[in-house]
């Protein structure tokens, strides 16, 4: 079975700066996905940013970033220049290429961006 | 992106009440709806995978008599809560499965805030 492990509940980061969320998985498929999806207190979950396993290149969303390393089965979140709009909970996922297309989701991570 | 929107966004009902739930996919066809569920500050928990014209597919442990799921549409699925008590009080999330087999995301509705009494 597929597991996501986000090991960071909490984290803070100054309005302008840099800051990288952590996510690993444990997979024996070949083929998947892998998301990034934000929670800002709304609680609409939204799709930040997502990567093909087959693919090399890490998946980029204007300041959004990924750091995709297969082996090693991470898959961490950049997030440069922070906003006051990125205040959010940060949830990885992992969807293997199926017919069922269901998503495992990591525990979360709750980013604060200060002024 | 795609536009997923559900409704209600809250309801209050009274203990044994029924309570349904749409989520339409409003610019797209989803043959795969996903209902989930979620506590506050924790992570989302998938109750069951609603496929269009066949029945639902519920995860081990969530009551498949008492969440009745309805997939009648392309572009509709709805979640009955049958007999709502207070420990069925929640935030219940869909989502819509969308895109080409190389390309598949979800999409996520606004969700729904049940509060039963």
């Amino acid at each position: 079975a597929q597991t996501v492990t986000q090991s960071q509940p909490e984290m803070s980061v100054q309005e302008a700066e840099t800051v990288t969320l952590s996510c690993t998985y444990d997979t024996s498929e070949s083929n998947y996905y892998l998301f990034w999806y934000k929670q800002p207190p709304s609680r609409q979950m939204i799709l930040v940013i997502r990567q093909e396993a087959y693919k090399q290149q890490n998946a980029t969303e204007n300041r959004f970033s990924v750091n995709f390393q297969k082996a090693a089965k991470s898959f961490s979140l950049k997030i440069s220049d922070s906003q006051l709009g990125d205040t959010a909970m940060y949830f990885c996922a992992f969807m293997k290429q199926s017919n069922t297309g269901k998503l495992i989701f990591g525990q979360g991570t709750t980013l604060q961006v200060k002024p | 992106g795609a536009v997923v929107s559900q409704h209600p966004s809250r309801v209050i009902c009274k203990s044994g009440t029924s309570v349904k739930i749409e989520c339409r996919s409003l610019d797209f066809q989803a043959t795969t709806m996903f209902w989930y569920r979620q506590f506050p500050k924790k992570s989302l928990m998938l109750m069951a995978t609603s496929n269009e014209g066949s029945k639902a597919t519920y995860e081990q442990g969530v009551e498949k008599d008492k969440f009745l799921i309805n997939h009648a549409s392309l572009t509709l699925s709805t979640l009955t809560v049958t007999s709502a008590h207070p420990e069925d009080s929640s935030f219940y999330i869909c989502s819509a499965r969308t895109g080409t087999k190389r390309q598949e995301t979800q999409y996520f509705g606004p969700g729904t805030r049940l509060l039963v009494l």
